[in-house]
C-alpha cells in the first residue's frame, strides 16, 4: 500500500479480553514505532523496532502489553486482559531511518 | 514525554494573526519533527529539521531549530481557520528513537 495501514480502525473490548492490533508499515521501511494517545494528549512512546529487532520497549506500560515484528515488516501490538485505562488511540509509524516518519490512522480501542 | 516540553498547551487566535509554538528538549536532538493532527485522525508531517540553525518554510508555516539543537519554534503567519488543529513536535535522539511533546491545540477564530 501507499501508506501505513492499521487495523482494525475501531475496537471495543470487554474488560479482561485480549486484543491484537495490526500495523502494516510502508514497504521497505526499517523503523517502526508504536504510540499510545489518550484523549487530549500527545502520543506516548510505547516501543520501537528496527527491522525485526525490538530496540526499545521502555514505554510499554505493563507486562500485559507485548509487541512483535517477526519478519521485519508487519507488526502486532497485543494487550492481554484489557483494562479501562487501556482505552486510547494506538498509533503506528514507520520510517526509512532518521527521516520523515509516516503515521497510520490509528486504532481506537475502547474497553468497556 | 518529560524530555520534550511544548508550549503553550493551547492557543486561541483571531484569523489573520501570527502565532508561535515552542518545543524544548532536555537533551541534544538528532532531529526535530513537526506534525499536525486533526481530531480523530493520524499525524500529518509538516517539517523535519536536523541542522543547528536550520529554518524551513512551507506556505505560511516556518520552523526553526536553534544552534544548540535543543529548541525549535513553529511560526504561522496570517493564521487561517484551516490551520486549526493540534501541533506536535517530535524529537529524534541518537538512537533513532522518536518521542513527542504533549501538543499545542490551536483554535483560529474567524
Amino acid at each position: 500500500g501507499a501508506g501505513v495501514s492499521q487495523s482494525p480502525r475501531y475496537k471495543v473490548a470487554k474488560r479482561g479480553q485480549d486484543v491484537a492490533l495490526r500495523c502494516d508499515p510502508i514497504s521497505g521501511h526499517v523503523s517502526l514505532f508504536w504510540y499510545q494517545q489518550a484523549l487530549g494528549q500527545g502520543p506516548e512512546f510505547l516501543t520501537y523496532f528496527q527491522n525485526e529487532a525490538q530496540l526499545d520497549k521502555s514505554g510499554l506500560p505493563s507486562d500485559r502489553f507485548f509487541a512483535e515484528r517477526p519478519e521485519g515488516s508487519v507488526s502486532t501490538l497485543k494487550i492481554q486482559r484489557t483494562q479501562q485505562e487501556d482505552s486510547a488511540v494506538y498509533l503506528c509509524a514507520s520510517s526509512l531511518g532518521p527521516a520523515e516518519a509516516f503515521f497510520g490512522q490509528g486504532t481506537r480501542l475502547t474497553v468497556v | 514525554s518529560q524530555e520534550l516540553e511544548q508550549s503553550p498547551q493551547s492557543l486561541i487566535v483571531q484569523e489573520g494573526k501570527n502565532l508561535t509554538i515552542n518545543c524544548t528538549s532536555s537533551k541534544t536532538l538528532y532531529g526535530l519533527y513537526w506534525y499536525k493532527q486533526k481530531y480523530g485522525e493520524g499525524l500529518i508531517f509538516l517539517m523535519m529539521l536536523q541542522k543547528g540553525g536550520e529554518e524551513k518554510s512551507h506556505e505560511k508555516i516556518t520552523a526553526k531549530l536553534d544552534e544548540k539543537k535543543q529548541q525549535s519554534s513553529l511560526h504561522i503567519t496570517a493564521s487561517q481557520p484551516s490551520h486549526a488543529g493540534i501541533y506536535l513536535c517530535g524529537a529524534l535522539y541518537n538512537n533513532n528513537d522518536m518521542r513527542f511533546g504533549a501538543g499545542t491545540r490551536l483554535t483560529v477564530k474567524p
